[in-house]
């Protein structure tokens, strides 16, 4: 079975704290995708990152940070300097390659960046 | 379009009323996902797209539950004799395709509020 786990339900930092969001999965496929959304007040579901099960290296974008682990399964988030706009519920999800291009997400972890 | 485009916006529907909701993918994606998200809790995969045929409908929670996408492009999600129960925000989503791995891009998502 397919599961996304983020253990965090709510986090609140001070702005320009740096915050990191923790991402557990389980899959028995070989080939998988890992993507993060952002969804903010608004409630549309924002793409962040995807990563392929055979790409291990951390990415950076901008002020957001990426650390993939297959060793422990996970696929955590950093921001770095939040910013009050950085508030938003942000969902982990998994592909794997046998059932197409559909997505299991995890419960999201919402962020409350303080001024 | 730009982006994917969902109609209505916010619905309000008596108990046992029908309800279609509308979503317009983006230009030239060929897979079209749904997706259900109730309060404080992730997505839920309901039904994708490849083309004009339902690829995978494993998600429709009961026979109430359909989708169609006639023409490959738009789509309709029908759901007969609504329930209290299916209260939450249908949030629909395109992708180039349905290999694996595409990322897949959300609409902000119809609120379905039945009374």
């Amino acid at each position: 079975a397919q599961k996304v786990t983020q253990a965090q339900t709510e986090i609140s930092v001070v702005e320009k704290e740096d915050v990191t969001l923790d991402c557990v999965y389980e899959t028995r496929d070989t080939t998988y995708y890992l993507f993060w959304y952002k969804q903010p007040p608004s409630g549309e579901l924002v793409f962040l990152i995807r990563r392929n099960s055979f790409d291990e290296q951390n990415e950076i974008s901008g002020r957001y940070s990426w650390n993939f682990q297959k060793s422990t399964s996970s696929f955590n988030f950093t921001i770095t300097a939040s910013q009050v706009v950085d508030s938003a519920v942000y969902f982990c999800a998994l592909s794997f390659k046998a059932a197409g291009n559909k997505l299991t997400f995890g419960g999201g972890t919402r962020v409350l960046v303080k001024p | 379009g730009a982006g994917v485009s969902q109609t209505p916006s916010n619905k309000v529907t008596e108990k046992g009323k029908y309800v279609e909701l509308r979503c317009d993918p983006i230009s030239g994606h060929t897979a079209l996902y749904w997706y259900r998200q109730s309060l404080g809790q992730g997505p839920e995969f309901l039904i994708y797209f490849q083309g004009t045929g339902a690829a995978d409908d494993s998600g429709l929670p009961n026979d109430r539950f359909f989708a169609v996408r006639p023409e490959g492009s738009v789509s309709t999600l029908k759901i007969q004799r609504t329930e209290r129960g299916d209260s939450a925000v249908y949030l629909c989503a395109s992708s180039f395709d349905s290999f694996s791995g595409n990322t897949i891009y959300f609409g902000e998502g119809s609120w379905l509020t039945v009374v």
